[in-house]
């Protein structure tokens, strides 16, 4: 069965530090992988997606995330962290079907000053 | 704005009533879904239609839930007798109909609480 995991409940870091949120899946298939922020009182905007190609995908907001095969992983990354990047953070699955997006339990991010 | 909107944002309720909630799609997406969101966890698929067909439901989705789309426009969610466990977020998404995948918008979705 296709699952997400996020192992880390929330990380802090500081204002300019870089950041690297974890994600490992379990899906058969290529699988179709996102990113997604949820902002207190916002829906989820999608950050990035990865279906084929470049292992490297570039985003919004400037994350990226790399698609590594080898360790079922889709990690994302970002240089330098900004106050406004406080949110939470989920990663998630979509089978090829189309229809079901299968998410993590996510990652609430703190900035401190 | 034309993204997804949802009605209403908040709703509080005493166990047993029922409650409806209002999802409106983005205007050209034919595919429309039903999530459920409890504190600390990430969306949990609910339902799935393409324009007015349902075609895919979560064990999640009891007899209580009732879901539709009629004429594939917008969607209504309905929970009867509800329970305190249905408290949570519930959050609609649409997305065209594409090859490439899922890529689903989501609107901010309506709290349920159930007092």
């Amino acid at each position: 069965a296709q699952s997400v995991t996020q192992p880390d409940i929330h990380i802090t870091v500081s204002e300019g530090a870089s950041l690297e949120l974890r994600c490992n899946y379990s899906y058969g298939a290529t699988p179709y992988l996102f990113w997604y922020v949820q902002s207190p009182g916002q829906g989820l905007q999608l950050l990035l997606k990865y279906f084929s190609g470049d292992t490297l995908v570039q985003g919004i907001k400037g994350f990226e995330a790399e698609f590594k095969r080898s360790q079922s992983s889709f990690n994302l990354r970002k240089p330098s962290v900004h106050w406004s990047d406080a949110a939470e953070y989920f990663c998630a699955v979509g089978d090829t079907g189309g229809f079901k997006t299968i998410f993590g339990a996510g990652t609430r991010l703190f900035v401190k000053a | 704005d034309t993204g997804v909107s949802q009605d209403p944002r908040h709703k509080i309720t005493k166990r047993g009533q029922n409650v409806t909630f209002r999802c409106d799609p983005i205007s050209e997406h034919n595919r429309l879904y039903w999530y459920r969101q409890t504190l600390g966890q990430g969306p949990e698929f609910l339902t799935y239609f393409q324009n007015e067909a349902q075609l895919e439901k979560s064990r999640l989705l009891s007899d209580r839930f009732s879901a539709e789309r009629p004429k594939g426009s917008f969607s209504t969610l309905e929970i009867q007798r509800t329970e305190q466990g249905d408290s949570a977020m519930y959050l609609c998404a649409s997305s065209l109909e594409s090859g490439r995948g899922n890529e689903q918008f989501f609107g901010p979705g309506t709290r349920l609480t159930v007092l």
